[in-house]
């Protein structure tokens, strides 16, 4: 079957980094994706990766390993309104798109 | 400004009777999907659209219809909605690469009662 698996909860300090991991298995793969969903608000997209290695993109940078089913948000200089579930999806084979079930993150003072 | 629109944002409605829920997009996106969201469940994907009157099903497509006659809406149908389909609704397009991410509409909170 197909999964992708992150973890439920996180909790980090204002002004720290924190590193949220995502693995997958998946039926073919086009792409990895990483969003950010506030409570009761849609998702809204930060990053993309296909090829292997680190995207950076402000605060945020999103790492991809193909070769084993892994990738990781990097959230840097963390701020209050960075409280919010992280999504991680990928695009399949077929171009279905899967996501995992989201890791709540809660930044404390 | 680039957007998703879905209608509407919250329904209440009984057992059986039919239902539309509208998308419509102005990025003019090829690729369309609808997902819905549970506690606990994540977004699971319902069906989605690489193109006009191209679709197919995602992991969860029983009890749902979608049409794509325009490259902007792709409408979700309900022909006899259940309890069990109560849920979060969201509506989102991207590219045909998909690169850019999907832009997400604002959803639609559907129960069944």
């Amino acid at each position: 079957g197909q999964n992708i698996d992150q973890p439920t909860e996180m909790t980090a300090t204002e002004g720290a980094i924190v590193q949220i991991n995502c693995t997958y298995q998946t039926s073919g793969f086009n792409g990895l994706f990483w969003y950010q969903q506030h409570a009761g608000e849609a998702p809204t997209f930060l990053s993309y990766n296909v090829l292997d290695g680190l995207e950076e993109k402000g605060r945020f940078s999103s790492f991809l390993s193909r070769s084993k089913g892994y990738s990781y948000l990097l959230l840097k200089e963390l701020q209050m309104k960075d409280s919010a579930s992280y999504l991680c999806a990928v695009r399949t084979g077929g171009f279905k798109t899967i996501f995992g079930a989201g890791t709540r993150l809660f930044v404390k003072a | 400004e680039a957007q998703v629109t879905q209608n509407p944002r919250y329904l209440i409605t009984v057992t059986g009777k039919k239902l539309t829920v509208t998308c419509s997009q102005n990025m003019n996106h090829e690729y369309m999907s609808w997902y819905r969201q549970d506690p606990g469940l994540g977004l699971r994907q319902i069906y989605y659209s690489m193109n006009v009157e191209v679709t197919d099903k995602g992991d969860v497509p029983e009890g749902y219809k979608v049409s794509r006659k325009e490259k902007r809406n792709f409408p979700l149908i309900l022909e006899s909605p259940s309890p069990n389909q109560t849920s979060l609704y969201f509506c989102a397009s991207s590219s045909q690469t998909g690169a850019g991410g999907y832009t997400f509409g604002s959803g639609t909170r559907l129960t069944v009662v």
